[in-house]
């Protein structure tokens, strides 16, 4: 059974500062997500990682994903208050298994 | 930008009732997933959908739990009689082929409160 943990569970961190959560996952596959989610929110895509060594970044944010090390990134740089939200990775196993198997979770709450 | 739409936003229900949740995904997607969160918690795959059948399934998804597309657009979570443990965010989402390269667009959800 695939299983997907994320670190930390929750963060605070003050503006201005940068900071990284973690997602290791348990079966070999070449796909993520990140998704962002605001309390009582649907969930917004952040990024998709197609393959080992792939890196994506949208402002403050960076995604990375080591296939080998099953593990993915996400770093924020210089953060600021609207970047508070819960951050979720999500592992999609493929063909014959099409659905996402999410991560816990990472609150992240930005301080002034 | 194209969105999946999913009715009620909210819905309250006595223990024991049936209730459908409904989605309308993104009209040139084939495949069909719903999803729960219950409150705080991570989210939790219940089943995919595709070529008007059921693909996959979790241990979550019980004889309790069917679902349907009635049309051409919309698609349905159907939850026979309700418990309390049913209580929370389902989101519906749809992706245009399997291991869809864009990753999978989820709706708003429909936030079931079971009293």
């Amino acid at each position: 059974e695939l299983k997907v943990e994320q670190n930390p569970l929750f963060l605070s961190m003050q503006e201005g500062k940068n900071y990284t959560i973690y997602c290791n996952y348990s079966t070999t596959s070449d796909r993520l997500y990140w998704y962002r989610q605001d309390p009582g929110k649907s969930l917004e895509s952040l990024f998709v990682l197609l393959s080992n060594g792939a890196v994506k970044q949208e402002g403050r944010l960076m995604a990375s994903l080591d296939t080998k090390a099953r593990l993915s990134t996400l770093h924020i740089t210089a953060a600021v208050h609207d970047l508070s939200a819960t951050y979720f990775c999500a592992v999609d196993m493929g063909f014959g298994n099409e659905k996402l198997t999410f991560g816990t979770g990472t609150r992240l709450t930005i301080i002034p | 930008e194209p969105e999946v739409t999913q009715t009620p936003s909210h819905q309250v229900t006595q223990m024991g009732q049936e209730v459908i949740l409904r989605c309308v995904p993104i009209s040139n997607h084939l495949y069909f997933y719903w999803y729960r969160q219950i409150l705080g918690q991570k989210v939790e795959f219940l089943v995919s959908f595709y070529n008007n059948e059921i693909s996959e399934k979790s241990e979550i998804f019980d004889d309790q739990f069917s679902v349907e597309r009635p049309d051409g657009s919309n698609f349905t979570l159907k939850i026979r009689s309700t418990k309390l443990e049913d209580s929370a965010m389902y989101f519906c989402a749809s992706s245009p082929d399997s291991y869809p390269n864009y990753g999978y667009t989820f709706g708003s959800g429909t936030r079931l409160t079971v009293v």
